[in-house]
């Protein structure tokens, strides 16, 4: 069965320090693995596509990997705007749809 | 661009009424998705409609519920009639299938509440 894994389910930081989402999938012949930002009271904001194991994206203090098993979104010096869910996802192995875990909910302190 | 644009914001009905969600993509986005939002099942796809055409509705809960897409630039998303199981937060998406099926812009959702 197909499934995305994220953890921990929440995460709590002080501002400046640094840490890693986890994100696990069961997939087969995966064709993507994509991470999106959930504010409080919004939808849900696409951030990367990561397609191949070894692949690197970045954006700002985020910073997306990629390996046969998992996914990690690296935080560096976090500010507590960067407080939100974030949530993967992957697309189902047979069908034209996309599975979501249920999301790491990140608060950074000042 | 306005982004994706959902109506209303909020909802408040009583069980057994019909309710209707509202939903405008993103002009020039082929793909939309209508998904439902809950604390304990997380993001979940009820329907996604390609060129205004249902392609999987596999998640839609059951009869109860129905959508439509009338042309590219409007949806709807039925429930009739309406349980308490069915509050949650509905959020359109939408995306150009050209530029990256998954690559998904969600509208700002639809909080109903069903007492």
């Amino acid at each position: 069965e197909d499934q995305v894994t994220q953890s921990p389910e929440a995460l709590r930081l002080q501002e400046g320090e640094s840490s890693s989402l986890n994100c696990s999938y069961t997939v087969s012949g995966l064709r993507g693995l994509f991470w999106y930002r959930q504010d409080p009271g919004k939808g849900p904001e696409f951030l990367f596509t990561l397609y191949s194991a070894g692949e690197e994206k970045e954006k700002e203090r985020l910073k997306a990997t990629l390996t046969k098993k998992e996914s990690f979104l690296h935080i560096t010096a976090p500010k507590p705007e960067d407080s939100a869910t974030y949530l993967c996802a992957a697309p189902h192995s047979s069908a034209s749809k996309i599975i979501f875990g249920s999301g790491t909910r990140l608060s950074i302190r000042p | 661009d306005a982004g994706v644009i959902q109506s209303p914001r909020h909802e408040v009905t009583e069980m057994g009424q019909e309710v209707t969600l509202r939903c405008k993509p993103i002009s020039g986005h082929n793909s939309l998705f209508w998904y439902r939002q809950t604390m304990m099942r997380g993001l979940e796809l009820l329907i996604y409609f390609n060129n205004n055409v249902p392609i999987d509705d596999s998640g839609m809960p059951e009869d109860r519920f129905s959508a439509k897409m009338p042309n590219a630039s409007f949806s709807t998303l039925k429930i009739q009639p309406s349980e308490p199981r069915d509050s949650a937060v509905y959020f359109c998406a939408s995306s150009a299938t050209l530029a990256g099926f998954y690559e998904q812009y969600f509208g700002p959702g639809t909080r109903l509440t069903v007492t």
